[in-house]
């Protein structure tokens, strides 16, 4: 069974810029969480969406925003891009809302 | 508020041995469940082993288990007969909620098997 993908791997952009990723959960799993990985903050959860429905969200400002389609594949938005955005993004997806996550390879961001 | 921390931001272990990485945690939920996962310089996280507040015994994966104690508050990582693979980033995390999929991670440790 192929693991979560990820797409692009890395992207750098300028500020001011919008940027949108791409997660696709592995096959069967409705679920997709979606997060932030910094040096300095660590890990931080943005947003989880099960059945095209928002569940969660982080506490991220209204420039980070998600979806979910009806395959389950998910993409998050960030509109007018900061220097604070550089970071690796990572999404994962799970079975069921027990099950643990299952992380995908992230997707590297730039921004200059 | 849920919380989690990892004291040893690096070890090192010599190939073959046993190592513990420490995790402590904060929460006042009664039903709660606790996870390990490795990040290797790929940058992919990767599950390792899952332990429930309500199992009664410590959970194994392998060469990992989950060194459970409760009252303490503690959910250490056991890795026996490290090898040079097991070099990476390993981050101790625990649910927000109920079945969220919101988890609270640690700092991490890095750790570093030495030839």
């Amino acid at each position: 069974k192929a693991g979560v993908t990820q797409t692009p791997r890395y992207l750098i952009k300028t500020r001011g810029q919008q940027v949108t990723l791409s997660c696709s959960p592995i096959s069967g799993h409705r679920s997709v969480s979606w997060y932030q990985q910094t040096p300095g903050q660590g890990l931080q959860f943005l947003f989880e969406y099960f059945s095209e429905t928002q569940r969660n969200k982080g506490n991220f400002p209204g420039r980070f925003s998600g979806r979910q389609f009806s395959n389950s594949r998910s993409e998050m938005n960030v509109s007018t891009l900061e220097l604070g955005d550089s970071a690796l993004y990572l999404c994962a997806s799970r079975t069921d809302l027990n099950s643990p996550l299952h992380f995908g390879n992230g997707t590297r961001l730039t921004v200059t | 508020a849920q919380k989690i921390t990892q004291t040893q931001p690096g070890m090192f272990v010599q190939e073959k041995e046993a190592v513990t990485l420490d995790c402590t945690y904060d929460t006042s939920d009664q039903s709660y469940g606790l996870f390990w996962y490795k990040q290797p310089s790929s940058g992919e996280m990767i599950f390792l082993i899952y332990q429930g507040s309500y199992d009664e015994q410590n959970a194994t994966e392998g060469r990992y288990s989950l060194n459970f104690q409760k009252a303490r508050k503690s959910a250490n990582l056991v890795i026996s007969a490290s090898q040079l693979g097991d070099s990476a980033m390993y981050f101790c995390a625990m649910r927000d909620r109920g079945d969220s999929g919101k988890l609270i991670f640690g700092q991490g440790t890095t750790l570093q098997v030495k030839p």
